[in-house]
């Protein structure tokens, strides 16, 4: 079974700076999508940011971006101009791509507490 | 497009009870997942259904069952409701496109209190 660490119960960053989630994940397959989602204090999972693992390129969407290190399995989240939009709980997931996305669906990390000092 | 949609967003039972939720996925997908989510355990996988059919199952008892519509529309039902079944429960859906299949898009979950 696949499992997604996150090192970071909480981190704090200011306003404008620049912040980086750590994640890392164990697994023998050689194909997968990892992925980071935030969930507000609404609760609502709303995904971030998308990484396949055959791609060697990094992931970016706006101010997230990722640092993807497949050998070191390794997939850290790197979150430019911080605002107070951004606070949030951050989870790392990790998701199989076998047929059928494999018997686990998401793999979830616990998640890091992200706050955003103004 | 309208987001994936959970119905009741809360929920109180009492020990015995048994529950049903609701997860509408947005218009389109055919795949739909469901997701317990607690403090002591975070998110764990329930399971996955595509094409009214349970394509992949977690590691929960037999309490915890789903089924899914031919509209898509998908139910879970907990059986005997049990205090440690007090949780946030999340519906998401993903789309046909092969290219992002894999991807999850969530509702905004049910709280279940379970007394």
């Amino acid at each position: 079974a696949q499992t997604v660490t996150q090192s970071q119960p909480e981190m704090s960053v200011q306003e404008a700076e620049t912040v980086t989630l750590s994640c890392t994940y164990d697994t023998s397959e050689s194909d997968y999508y990892l992925f980071w989602y935030k969930q507000p204090p609404s609760r609502q999972m709303i995904l971030v940011i998308r990484q396949e693992a055959y791609k060697q390129q990094n992931a970016t969407e706006n101010r997230f971006s990722v640092n993807f290190q497949k050998a070191a399995k390794s997939f850290s989240l790197k979150i430019s101009d911080s605002q107070l939009g951004d606070a949030a709980m951050y989870f790392c997931a990790y998701r199989s791509a076998e047929t059928g996305g494999g018997a686990d669906g998401l793999t979830f990390g616990k998640g890091t507490h992200l706050i955003i000092q103004p | 497009k309208a987001g994936v949609t959970q119905t009741p967003r809360y929920l109180i039972k009492t020990r015995g009870q048994q529950v049903t939720l609701s997860c509408s996925p947005i218009s389109g997908h055919r795949s739909v997942s469901w997701y317990q989510q607690t403090p002591g355990q975070g998110l764990q996988f329930l399971f996955e259904y595509f094409s009214e059919t349970q394509r992949n199952k977690g590691n929960f008892p037999g309490r915890f069952s789903g089924r899914q519509f031919s509209n898509s529309r998908s139910e879970m039902n907990v059986s005997t409701l049990e205090l440690g079944d007090s949780a946030l429960y999340l519906c998401a859906s993903s789309p046909l496109d092969p290219s992002r299949q894999e991807t999850q898009y969530f509702g905004p979950g049910t709280r279940l209190l379970v007394l």
